[in-house]
């Protein structure tokens, strides 16, 4: 089992330029999440998908779109991006809602010069 | 809504010594309650969780119990290592409906020899 896997692990990008990261997991998880993680600020949820078809925002969805591929895959898109998104990028997936624990990937560092 | 407030670090200790870090909760219902720690380069992994009040979580000396009359989820360790060096973040979820884990900012904590 490889858990939850994300690539790239770093990535550099311009101003302006696009990029998806991806995020892939194997445990056949329903629920399956983006953060991101910045200095003195956690963990901010970006968007989520509560099960295969759905997606939802959380607390800072602008700037980015989410495709939830099938049950394995959920992807991040940035558009255009811009020096605010410069930040450590993690997916995570759990069984579901109800008290279970969450699986997080090793992240992706992105900086956006 | 919900929400959790930890304290805020960093937190630096001599080896073999005793380490709180306080969490306190607010959220409606009854949630579960975990602490994640990450070591440096990497993702978030559980540590401990407790589902309902009264319970204590506990793995690799660390402890922790859900407190509900003091919304509380402080977390405890005897004798700290230089190993334990990390960020520990706390964070609830709902044990019913559809929302995601909501975390703490984060303590990070260096063990010195």
């Amino acid at each position: 089992n490889a858990g939850v896997t994300q690539t790239p692990k770093f990535q550099v990008l311009k101003t302006g330029q696009s990029m998806t990261l991806q995020c892939a997991q194997d445990m056949n998880h329903n629920s399956m999440y983006w953060y991101r993680q910045d200095p003195g600020m956690g963990l901010r949820l970006i968007y989520y998908s509560a099960s295969e078809g759905t997606t939802d925002k959380g607390e800072v969805p602008n700037g980015y779109n989410v495709s939830r591929l099938n049950k394995r895959e959920f992807s991040l898109r940035l558009e255009s991006a811009a020096p605010s998104q410069t930040s450590v990028y993690f997916c995570a997936s759990n069984g579901g809602f109800g008290g279970h624990e969450q699986f997080f990937g090793p992240g992706t560092r992105l900086t956006v010069l | 809504g919900n929400s959790v407030t930890q304290m805020e670090g960093p937190v630096t200790l001599s080896e073999e010594a005793f380490l709180t870090i306080n969490c306190t909760y607010t959220a409606t219902g009854y949630p579960s309650l975990f602490w994640y720690v990450q070591y440096p380069g990497e993702g978030l992994q559980l540590l401990l969780k407790a589902t309902k009040a009264d319970d204590k979580g506990s793995n690799k000396g660390f402890e922790a119990t859900y407190r509900k009359e003091t919304t509380s989820f402080h977390l405890e360790k005897g004798s700290v290592q230089v190993s334990d060096s990390a960020v520990y973040f706390c964070a609830l979820i709902r044990n019913s409906g559809n929302t995601p884990l909501v975390f703490g900012k984060g303590t990070r904590l260096s063990v010195i020899a």
